[in-house]
């Protein structure tokens, strides 16, 4: 059982150039989370997913995408790299209340 | 909305020491409570959770909480720390009227025990 599993581990990118962190569960829940993880400022929602086809901004959606084409799979796409993005992002899943099962992490590096 | 605030961004203590780590959140309505913890290098695990019930939860690891509604605090304790507790921890809560069940983070609290 993989739980939650993010791809890549870790990616540096140029300022302009867009990417996508991949996040697949297996786990067939269906509510599904991205956040960034900055030092001291702890966790902020990016998108969240409640099934497949419906997501909704959280509180830094400035920057990203998602989409859900399956329950499985909700991957979080960068346009245009800022400096700014340079973070840690986690992906997560839950049944709904709240209990979330994390993956690994992307850090990912702007420059 | 609500927010989460832990006390404390950073606490060493030596082995065996007892620790406690303070939680406050602002929602008035009815939450549940969560401490997530984050050893070096690795993702966020699920050390304990509070739903409804006895405020008194205890977690994994030996580690327990308190949820003081009247406070709206929910603090994490341990007697006797080890060596390998060394790690972030951070306070979550969702409202219950979330129905997409998102998590509202602390900060977190780095916590280095010494040997």
């Amino acid at each position: 059982n993989a739980g939650v599993t993010q791809t890549p581990k870790f990616r540096i990118l140029k300022i302009g150039q867009s990417m996508t962190l991949q996040c697949t569960q297996d786990m067939n829940h269906n509510y599904m989370y991205w956040y960034r993880q900055d030092p001291g400022m702890g966790l902020k929602l990016i998108y969240y997913s409640v099934g497949a086809g419906i997501t909704d901004k959280g509180e830094v959606p400035n920057g990203y995408n998602v989409s859900r084409s399956t329950t499985e799979d909700f991957p979080l796409r960068l346009e245009l790299a800022a400096p700014s993005q340079t973070s840690v992002y986690f992906c997560a899943s839950s049944w709904g209340g709240g209990g979330y099962t994390f993956g690994s992490g992307t850090r990912l590096t702007v420059v | 909305a609500q927010s989460v605030s832990q006390h404390n961004h950073h606490v060493i203590l030596s082995e065996a020491a007892s620790l406690e780590l303070g939680c406050n959140y602002s929602y008035g309505g009815t939450v549940n409570l969560f401490w997530y913890v984050q050893y070096p290098g690795q993702h966020l695990q699920l050390l304990l959770k509070y739903f409804s019930g006895d405020p008194l939860v205890k977690g994994i690891k030996g580690f327990e909480a308190e949820f003081i509604k009247s406070k709206f605090s929910f603090n994490l304790r341990k007697p006797s720390v080890q060596w390998s507790d060394t790690a972030e921890y951070f306070c979550a809560v969702n409202a219950q009227t979330d129905s997409w069940g998102k998590l509202q983070f602390g900060a977190g609290t780095q916590v280095v025990v010494t040997p």
